[in-house]
């Protein structure tokens, strides 16, 4: 069975420093895994996704996110926060079996909640 | 880009009676939609994926009878909370996959936040 750990429920940073989000993941097929990020009461926004590609994955909004398959994890990072990125934050992995994988059903995590301080 | 627009975005409702909420994707065939409930301060759970012409899955847990979706249209498909009770509040998340292949991206609405008095 496929899941997600993210590691912190809540991070706080200043504006202006970097940010990490951490994501672990565990899969019993070649995953693909997505971080998306949802502002108060809105939907969800996918901020980049990993599908079998490059393991390092840039993203909207400055943000990226290393694929590392020894470490079974897929971090977000962004080096400078700004007051805008105050969300909620997914890591998602797909339950897709291969080859077709991509997104079918989508397993999320329990979700961090970045603060941004000025 | 695609869009997918979720109505209402937010309901009050007394126990006993029953809430539908729709999900439409503006600019593209769906054949596939998928509902979540959202707790406060947790994550999103599936509760069940919504097949255009078809019945639709429910995730294990998830009352078929009482959440009843219909995707009558590659455009629509709707979650009708029935004999709603206060337990029943959440917010509730719609996702349609673009028509084609299994690597369509998904799409969000901005989801109903759902008030049983």
């Amino acid at each position: 069975a496929q899941s997600v750990t993210q590691l912190d429920s809540h991070v706080s940073v200043s504006e202006g420093t970097p940010v990490l989000l951490r994501c672990n993941y565990s899969s019993s097929y070649s995953p693909s895994l997505f971080w998306y990020v949802q502002h108060p009461n809105k939907g969800l926004q996918l901020l980049l996704k990993y599908t079998s590609a490059a393991t390092l994955v840039k993203g909207i909004n400055g943000f990226e996110a290393e694929f590392k398959k020894s470490e079974t994890s897929f971090h977000l990072t962004k080096p400078s926060a700004h007051m805008s990125d105050a969300a909620e934050y997914f890591c998602v992995v797909s339950d897709g079996l291969p080859p077709s994988g991509g997104y079918n059903k989508l397993i999320f995590g329990a979700g961090t909640r970045l603060a941004v301080h000025p | 880009g695609a869009v997918v627009s979720q109505h209402p975005s937010r309901v009050i409702c007394k126990s006993g009676t029953s809430v539908k909420i729709e999900c439409r994707s503006l600019d593209f065939q769906a054949t596939t939609m998928f509902w979540y409930r959202q707790f406060p301060k947790q994550s999103l759970m599936l509760m069940a994926t919504s097949n255009e012409g078809s019945k639709a899955t429910y995730e294990q847990g998830v009352e078929k009878d009482k959440f009843l979706i219909n995707h009558a249209s590659l455009t629509l498909s709707t979650l009708t909370v029935t004999s709603a009770h206060p337990e029943d509040s959440s917010f509730y998340i719609c996702s349609a996959r673009k028509g084609g292949t299994d690597n369509s991206p998904l799409h969000f609405g901005n989801g109903t936040r759902l008030t049983v008095t």
